[in-house]
């Protein structure tokens, strides 16, 4: 079983749409849980760490469930912009590298 | 967010020679710093962590005696692939660990073995 789980999509979307991305991770004793995005050619960026009471930034709101080892990404009101690919990661112990996911990629239509 | 760079950005070469990408914090020392490599269409895989002042840890299957890291100081680190074939043409990208475990990836370095 992989350590991080994605469904590799891709999502067509229109504008306007929400979009959900789910995630499950094998480790329990996963300690720091990410979202990261990676456009076509491009490196890695940060889009928001997960918390256990879940979390908010503008569009996007993050959630995780440590009982089912399950992280889901929520998007509103999607953009064209928000085309690329999404990584769920998981880190272990501190100064271990974070565990990528293979990534789900979302498509924003107009 | 912290700032990572990288360089070069993009590099070709001859199979058979050394091609040296650095990979600097810019606003953060980092005492770890990750490499990975990335073929088109697939995920990233880690090749090694870098800690400053010790020897790297390479993930099993990587050659440590092909892909040399060094990291010197605190925002710097250096890998060298040494006699690259043209299976080494890949997206290497270079990540610093931030306080709270989230790691920072620099621009990346698209290598082209001919």
């Amino acid at each position: 079983r992989k350590e991080v789980e994605q469904d590799p999509g891709p999502f067509n979307v229109p504008e306007g749409a929400t979009v959900a991305f789910n995630c499950t991770y094998s480790n329990s004793a996963s300690q720091s849980f990410f979202w990261y995005r990676q456009d076509c050619r491009k490196e890695p960026k940060l889009l928001m760490s997960v918390y256990s009471s879940g979390n908010e930034d503008g569009r996007f709101t993050a959630q995780l469930n440590r009982a089912s080892q399950y992280i889901s990404l929520l998007i509103r009101d999607s953009k064209l912009s928000d085309s690329a690919t999404y990584l769920c990661v998981v880190g272990h112990q501190a100064g271990t590298a974070l565990i990528f996911g293979k990534g789900t990629t979302l498509s924003v239509s107009s | 967010g912290a700032v990572v760079s990288q360089h070069p950005s993009r590099v070709i070469c001859k199979s058979g020679t050394s091609v040296k990408i650095e990979c600097r914090s810019l606003d953060f020392q980092a005492t770890t710093m990750f490499w990975y490599r990335q073929f088109p269409k697939k995920s990233l895989m880690l090749m090694a962590t870098s800690n400053e002042g010790s020897k790297a840890t390479y993930e099993q299957g990587v050659e440590k005696d092909k892909f040399l890291i060094n990291h010197a100081s605190l925002t710097l680190s250096t890998l060298t692939v040494t006699s690259a074939h043209p299976e080494d043409s890949s997206f290497y990208i270079c990540s610093a660990r931030g306080v709270r475990g989230e790691q920072y990836f620099g621009p990346g370095t698209r290598l082209t073995v001919t």
